[in-house]
């Protein structure tokens, strides 16, 4: 089926580990992002990618870093896990800013 | 920054009432974003206008793009309505879009 495709769907880390969650769409959409979530609050931007090769800081970048590895896929790096980062973390894209966004299932992220 | 605040925050109602969900915004916009988030956390694109109104199924979207306030209505709710509704609106001059925190919709049978 068409869409976001994201995993892992849940992830446990130990403090200090480093994983990288996928992120991959096969609509041809130009831009991508990844937010995460958090009780009580709205979705906040981490990162995002307008075209293949670009990349911007969100709102909440510290700690992470991302990759565009090509138009359909876009990574997102947790170098050294703190339980700061403890949250569900989605990807989402648009064919730009402009449009609809797609969002992937989402990843529930535990850090210990 | 753009700022978006939702009313209510949590919403229960009668199965066959009549819903309303606002968002409010602080700067202007080209388009306002409405989503759904299903009980299992799944995250889906209701709609996306920059003026007046659009309806798909038994839901309404409207925009007052010089009043900066939309709504999401819903007519004869039905329990699978159950779910986090949400706005959004792109940053001022840029795509980044800033969310509201959600209205969380409950309907009783």
């Amino acid at each position: 089926n068409a869409g976001v495709t994201q995993t892992p769907k849940f992830q446990v880390l130990k403090t200090g580990q480093s994983m990288t969650l996928q992120c991959a769409q096969d609509m041809n959409h130009n831009s991508m992002y990844w937010y995460r979530q958090d009780p009580g609050m709205g979705l906040r931007l981490i990162y995002y990618s307008a075209s293949e090769g670009t990349t911007d800081k969100g709102e909440v970048p510290n700690g992470y870093n991302v990759s565009r590895l090509n138009k359909r896929e876009f990574s997102l790096r947790l170098e050294s896990a703190a339980p700061s980062q403890t949250s569900v973390y989605f990807c989402a894209s648009s064919l730009t800013g402009n449009y609809g966004y797609t969002f992937g299932s989402g990843t529930r992220l535990t850090v210990v | 920054k753009n700022e978006v605040e939702q009313s209510p925050q949590n919403l229960t109602a009668q199965e066959g009432e009549f819903i309303t969900i606002n968002c409010s915004y602080s700067v202007g916009i080209s388009a306002l974003h409405w989503l759904q988030q299903h009980p299992g956390g799944g995250i889906v694109s209701l709609f996306m206008l920059s003026s007046g109104k659009k309806k798909h199924g038994r839901l309404i979207a409207t925009i007052n793009i010089q009043e900066k306030h939309s709504s999401l209505h819903i007519t004869a709710s039905h329990p699978r309505d159950s779910a986090v509704y949400i706005c959004a609106g792109p940053n001022f001059g840029n795509e980044k879009l800033t969310f509201g925190t959600g209205t969380r919709l409950t309907i009783i049978p």
